[in-house]
């Protein structure tokens, strides 16, 4: 039973295509994260919520927008697809935080591959 | 501002040597949870291990080991005896109170242990 999983695990398009990338956690985390793994294996956060809302947006394009349905889930959905959005996409989620004087790890989904041609 | 530095970009050893990864830290926040991640070629993040900030005791687990210290912001990860499945990369991460909601990744060390 997979803890966090997102759909899909690879994803090829065209530039100026709309796509969206579903996550689902079953751990009954409060926080889930979309990350986003470039060439070189740098691991950049791109947004974070918390209880459904949106606590972290790491100036990213707003042709990308999450959506938070409920606690459990987190899709991300991009517009207008871009070559330089080429990346693995993880979602992860934890629970707690460093302010609450505890946190878990973050659990990270497998990743989606996302090729823009 | 937090930062998490992992100097080593690459490291080959041979199987059976040990190796030390480096990770060094800063943060201006008292309570931070530190963590290290292993991605294999496959491309999954694998959980290592949580410390916490008032918790500098070293720890231990199989050919791991890992060693906190405060007073030089490192977090260095050891594997005695490496083996083959070890190469990976590995990651350091840091969330701070500040920061809550954020895991902030070192760049990444790469490490091919040869046979």
């Amino acid at each position: 039973d997979t803890a966090v999983s997102q759909t899909p695990k690879y994803l090829v398009t065209q530039m100026g295509n709309d796509k969206s990338i579903k996550c689902e956690q079953n751990l009954g985390h409060d926080t889930m994260y979309w990350y986003k793994q470039d060439s070189k294996k740098f691991l950049k956060i791109m947004f974070s919520y918390n209880n459904k809302e949106l606590i972290i947006n790491e100036t990213v394009p707003n042709r990308f927008s999450p959506k938070s349905p409920d606690k459990a889930h987190l899709n991300l959905h991009i517009n207008s697809l871009e070559l330089g959005d080429s990346a693995v996409y993880f979602c992860a989620s934890s629970q707690g935080g460093a302010a609450l004087g505890s946190l878990t790890e973050a659990f990270f989904g497998q990743g989606t591959r996302l090729t823009v041609v | 501002a937090q930062k998490v530095t992992q100097a080593q970009t690459e490291i080959s050893v041979v199987e059976k040597e040990d190796v030390t990864l480096d990770c060094v830290y800063e943060t201006r926040d008292t309570t931070y949870y530190l963590f290290w991640y292993k991605q294999p070629p496959s491309g999954e993040l694998v959980f290592l291990i949580r410390r916490n900030s008032f918790d500098e005791q070293n720890e231990i687990s199989g050919r791991y080991s890992w060693n906190f210290q405060k007073s030089t912001s490192s977090f260095n990860f050891t594997i005695t005896a490496s083996q083959v499945v070890d190469s990976a990369v590995y990651f350091c991460a840091l969330s701070e109170a500040e920061g809550t909601y954020k895991y902030i990744f070192g760049t990444g060390t790469r490490l091919k242990v040869l046979a």
